[in-house]
């Protein structure tokens, strides 16, 4: 049990629905990060939400939108997917220490990932 | 060129065989570094950070190599359980989205 839970495991959906993949840390932790894996492919940075700071890659569609309404849950809602969308969608969290800190503290901590399949 | 850099493999050794995996990265003002572990179909688990120094876990030993920009790691005596893919990652700044993950490389024991 890695103290990040993330919920459902699985998922298929079509091409127009609307679905929500959440995500809960239970370690205390002050930020939070969305990743995309995908087949033979490196992790792909989202979404971070960090000491209020909120960073996107810019690359990410708008069909893709996050929300963290405190620092132990964090949601990705997704609308009109694509079926390249379909992929390990991991959350992680770590304690950032800020620009001061420990940075090898920065230790992420990942859930077991959503399986997404769109067809 | 990729911010971090990993020969994706597989490395495919014997039992209680040494293997080593290299990493580069691009970024010069990179500031951490770590392995992860990825067993199929499961989520990455930090193996080890990287210190300046080098340090060592006990079969595993990571290195940096600032002057040229690389990591490494080596397991000695491999089992069986050591299969799977090993993920670079390089911390590039303070900020907490500046975390790159390499590919990874594939490494399978067999016996």
């Amino acid at each position: 049990e890695t103290g990040v839970t993330q919920t459902p495991r699985h998922l298929v959906m079509g091409m127009t629905n609307k679905k929500s993949l959440k995500c809960e840390q239970h370690l205390g932790h002050n930020a939070m990060y969305w990743y995309k894996q995908s087949a033979k492919k490196p992790l792909e940075l989202m979404f971070v939400y960090s000491l209020e700071e909120r960073v996107e890659n810019n690359s990410v569609p708008s069909r893709f939108s996050p929300e963290c309404p405190n620092s132990s849950h964090l949601f990705l809602h997704l609308h009109t997917l694509q079926p390249e969308d379909s992929a390990l969608y991991l959350c992680a969290s770590s304690q950032v220490e800020g620009l001061a800190g420990d940075l090898a503290k920065n230790i992420q901590y990942f859930g077991a990932g959503t399986r997404l399949s769109v067809l | 060129r990729k911010e971090v850099e990993q020969d994706p493999g597989p490395f495919n050794v014997p039992e209680g065989a040494t293997v080593a995996f290299n990493c580069t990265y691009s970024n010069s003002a990179s500031q951490s570094f770590f392995w992860y572990r990825q067993d199929c179909r499961k989520e990455p688990k930090l193996l080890m950070s990287v210190y300046s120094s080098g340090n060592e876990d006990g079969r595993f030993t990571a290195q940096l190599n600032r002057a040229s920009q690389y990591i490494s790691l080596l397991i000695r005596d491999s089992k069986l359980s050591d299969s799977a893919t090993y993920l670079c990652v390089v911390n590039q700044g303070s900020s907490a989205s500046k975390i790159i993950f390499g590919s990874g490389t594939r490494l399978s024991i067999r016996p």
